[in-house]
């Protein structure tokens, strides 16, 4: 079956502390894998996305195909990075999307 | 371009009673996915529609429904509604070639009573 763990329901970090939010998939397939997040009051946007290899705000995330991992990372925390989190991987050559539970990060002054 | 739009945004309706929501997407997509979140189930793939067909299904019972117009729109349906289906939905559209970024809707809000 296909899966998506986001272990963390809340991180909770200081402004400049580095952030690692966890994302493990089960899936069959090479699935494309995407980070989604929500600031409060705005609609869920696209983050990153694996195949593109860009880094977003600071953000980066890097596939482990041997773990089934795609964390999402960032060396130094703003405020305006808190935020909801989720995880997706795409089922190839659809418009569908599996997503993690969501990790609520929240950064403190 | 305009942005992915949802009507209603508020929906308040009965138990037993059936309900459509519609969603236009971004000009030139043509496809369109729908999902529904709740705190306990988190965001869960309803089904998704390109050209008019759809073309994926998540796990939802047949109370379930939608289509998709020539024009890209899309419309799901519920009927028979039950309080467990108190959700928000949302719809997101893409190009629809092979795992394209999906960009979301506000979702409509509904509320079964």
């Amino acid at each position: 079956a296909q899966r998506v763990t986001q272990p963390e329901k809340l991180l909770s970090v200081f402004k400049g502390a580095p952030v690692e939010l966890k994302c493990n998939y089960s899936y069959s397939g090479s699935p494309e894998l995407f980070w989604y997040v929500q600031y409060s009051r705005q609609r869920l946007q696209l983050l990153l996305r694996h195949i593109s290899r860009e880094s977003i705000k600071g953000f980066t995330a890097d596939l482990n195909k041997g773990e089934t991992s795609f964390h999402l990372k960032k060396p130094f925390a703003q405020e305006e990075d808190s935020a909801m989190y989720y995880c997706a991987p795409g089922s190839g050559n659809t418009g569908k999307l599996i997503f993690g539970q969501g990790t609520t990060l929240q950064v403190k002054p | 371009k305009a942005g992915v739009t949802q009507t209603p945004r508020y929906l308040i309706k009965t138990r037993g009673q059936q309900v459509t929501l519609s969603c236009s997407p971004i000009s030139g997509h043509r496809s369109v996915s729908w999902y529904q979140q709740t705190p306990g189930q988190g965001l869960q793939f309803l089904f998704e529609y390109f050209s008019e067909t759809q073309r994926n299904k998540g796990n939802f019972p047949g109370r379930f429904s939608g289509r998709q117009f020539s024009n890209s729109r899309s419309e799901m349906n519920v009927s028979t509604l039950e309080l467990g289906d108190s959700a928000l939905y949302l719809c997101a559209s893409s190009q629809g070639q092979g795992t394209d970024t999906q960009y979301f809707g506000p979702g409509t809000r509904l509320t079964v009573l």
